[in-house]
């Protein structure tokens, strides 16, 4: 399995700010996703992030507004950029390992 | 495209009492992973079981079983000898391969009451 740990595991921002999320796995990974769950909603993709080269978006979710960076095998940043009350979600990332893939524990976010 | 369903937005169990939460799911693709995650109140997503589309048997971890039927496409987790622990959100995903991201279904939350 891969332990991995996101910081911060909270936070509260105001509006039009940008909030950076780290991602670190004890492991090296190629492959690793960043997906967003909205109260009381499932999760939804954002993002795959492979190590050196641009990450791949999905529909509705735009490098401008959720760039992401992959400097290596083991680490990656996800920033949520000019923040509004409808980015406060749960933000988590995972890594595929063996067949299964892992989460982080998620960070919480609130937009006032 | 993939697709999972849960119709159980919310599930009721005696502790003690075994559970079964129901997912079915759609795709095209040839071989595929089901996979099972629990999310209490804290948020994090904890990993369950996973059964491969080839697989011969269903999965087993501990308490829980995916009773796995391919030609009815479901994949439903059975949760015997339920805990007050076992309160939470259950996600039911899929992916075509280890590498690829999930595709989520909409959740059941599960109440084990004592």
């Amino acid at each position: 399995s891969a332990v991995i740990s996101q910081k911060p595991s909270r936070d509260i921002c105001q509006r039009g700010t940008s909030l950076t999320i780290q991602c670190q796995v004890d492991s090296q990974v190629t492959m690793m996703f960043w997906y967003r769950q909205q109260p009381g909603q499932s999760l939804t993709l954002i993002a795959t992030a492979n190590q050196g080269s641009e990450a791949t978006y999905e529909s509705g979710f735009v490098i401008d507004k959720f760039p992401i960076s992959r400097p290596n095998l083991t680490f990656s940043t996800l920033t949520v950029s000019n923040m509004s009350p409808e980015d406060s979600s749960i933000y988590l990332c995972s890594v595929a390992s063996a067949e299964t893939q892992y989460f982080g524990p998620g960070t919480r976010l609130l937009v006032l | 495209a993939q697709k999972i369903t849960q119709t159980q937005p919310g599930m009721f169990v005696q502790e003690k009492e075994a559970v079964t939460l129901d997912c079915t799911y759609d795709t095209s693709d040839p071989s595929y992973g089901l996979f099972w995650y629990k999310q209490p109140s804290s948020g994090e997503m904890i990993f369950l079981i996973y059964q491969g589309s080839y697989d011969q048997q269903n999965a087993t971890e501990g308490r829980y079983s995916l009773n796995f039927q391919k030609a009815r496409k479901s994949a439903n987790l059975v949760i015997s000898a339920s805990q007050l622990g076992d309160s939470a959100m259950y996600f039911c995903a899929m992916s075509p391969s280890g590498n690829t991201p999930l595709v989520f279904g909409k959740g059941t939350r599960l109440s084990v009451i004592a």
